[in-house]
């Protein structure tokens, strides 16, 4: 099946430096999906990129739709404590329409 | 409000009983979605319902067994489950279950099986 490779899988930053994970894939997608995930909770939702080259932002946090459809990256900037758990890039194709194809997830801890 | 509710949130069974988990959206959403999420790992699909019918299913064991009353409830009935099955069961749902969804989480149910 598709796999998403997200990285790095994991980082350890100190509060107030900026971050940035990325996903790849050897497949196409029409639509990214950025999740949040806490220790026992369900994922969040954080940003939805629905076209190549889109650039979107939620407070803090940028991402984007590679141009190729094939990566998307999310930034964090000035990180705080509660930016830690665990960020999972998710992605849908035509064709398999319901399906979500999750990355590997990185896990982000950050110190004071 | 794009809230997905999902009870119980702690559920402990023995190999012989029969639970139930229950999932509950009021976004007016016509497709949902049952995951299973192990430690440390990505959520993985399980079934997906469209419109109150099942159109997807992970060649998920007959152990589990899912049901769509109606548009809102999404129900997964547990029986004889095995210690490895003990995961945490997500929900979700999306508004029409199309290449261009977003799809919304529950809290989940940490199931652990004795």
């Amino acid at each position: 099946g598709q796999q998403l490779n997200q990285s790095p899988q994991s980082m350890f930053i100190q509060e107030g430096e900026d971050v940035s994970m990325n996903c790849t894939s050897s497949s196409i997608f029409n639509t990214w999906l950025w999740y949040k995930q806490e220790p026992g909770e369900g994922p969040v939702l954080l940003i939805a990129l629905y076209k190549a080259g889109e650039l979107t932002s939620n407070g803090r946090l940028t991402a984007q739709f590679g141009i190729t459809r094939k990566d998307s990256f999310l930034n964090i900037s000035a990180s705080i404590p509660s930016d830690v758990g665990i960020y999972f890039c998710a992605g849908l194709v035509t064709g398999t329409a319901s399906k979500l194809t999750f990355g590997t997830g990185t896990r982000l801890q950050v110190t004071l | 409000d794009t809230e997905v509710t999902q009870t119980p949130k702690h559920l402990v069974m023995g190999m012989t009983n029969k639970k139930s988990l229950k999932c509950e959206q009021h976004m007016g959403h016509r497709a949902m979605y049952w995951y299973k999420q192990k430690a440390k790992k990505p959520p993985e699909l399980m079934f997906v319902y469209s419109y109150e019918k099942l159109s997807i299913n992970e060649s998920v064991p007959s152990r589990f067994s899912p049901e769509c009353p109606n548009s809102s409830l999404l129900n997964l009935h547990l029986h004889a489950l095995q210690p490895e099955d003990s995961a945490l069961y997500l929900c979700a749902s999306s508004r029409r279950g199309g290449p261009w969804d977003t799809q919304y989480f529950g809290p989940g149910t940490r199931l652990t099986v004795l």
